[in-house]
């Protein structure tokens, strides 16, 4: 199984609302991120867990809370969004610097519309 | 911003032709890969190749890295209509699992 699953394929939340995003791998894999990416533009980093820890948090607003629950799942909680906050929200998954293999597998992405 | 640059933002060929695209970066790198993404949705990884390496080949992909210019370059021989995608190049750090993409070529080829 080299698959990510990311759920929903399509959210459209107000700015007042509490969404989350999902993320789901069974590859063993040890880090997990979660990317940002608008149109035309190239996906940018906005957290890594490595091992189930936070790892790596590119200055990314509160209003973006992520979660690691276990090493096969990861969850970014959505609060108090801006309509700016659109995007196409990616998670992917790779061994992990210690284990040799910064490849990373991707999902198919959550396209987050906020009205 | 670490974010490294890719040029062209924008490449139509005729089918059958060579792609290059090209890649710099601006920090010590453990190795550069190149992705794949069709219509806005997830990316697909095409080839990596480490610091140490200077050339690699993958099919019909050959992508070469030069770490005193910090550049690398993809080349896509034979274009086939199906190859019409945006093409990002990744570096990632030592020591961490950080991976930072380059702004991306589009690619289209023409049947």
């Amino acid at each position: 199984d080299t698959e990510v699953t990311q759920t929903p394929k399509h959210l459209v939340m107000g700015m007042t609302n509490k969404k989350s995003l999902k993320c789901e791998q069974h590859m063993g894999h040890r880090a997990m991120y979660w990317y940002k990416q608008k149109a035309k533009k190239p996906p940018e980093l906005m957290f890594v867990y490595s091992y189930e820890k936070l790892s790596i948090n590119e200055s990314v607003p509160s209003r973006f809370s992520p979660e690691c629950p276990n090493s096969s799942l990861l969850n970014l909680h959505l609060h108090a969004l801006q309509p700016e906050d659109s995007a196409l929200y990616l998670c992917a998954s790779s061994q992990g610097y210690t284990r040799g293999g910064t490849e990373a597998f991707f999902g198919q992405g959550t396209r987050l519309t906020v009205v | 911003s670490q974010q490294g640059e890719e040029d062209p933002q924008a490449l139509s060929i005729q089918e059958g032709e060579n792609a290059t695209m090209n890649c710099s970066y601006k920090t010590s790198i453990n190795n550069l890969q190149w992705y794949r993404q069709n219509s806005g949705r997830g990316l697909v990884h095409l080839i990596l190749i480490r610091s140490n390496e200077r050339e690699k080949h993958s099919g019909r992909l050959r992508v070469t890295l030069d770490t005193s210019k910090k550049s690398s370059s993809l080349l896509i021989t034979a274009s086939r209509a199906a190859d019409t995608a945006s093409y990002f190049c990744a570096h990632a750090n030592f020591g961490n699992e950080k991976l930072t993409f380059g702004t991306g070529t589009r690619l289209t080829i023409i049947p």
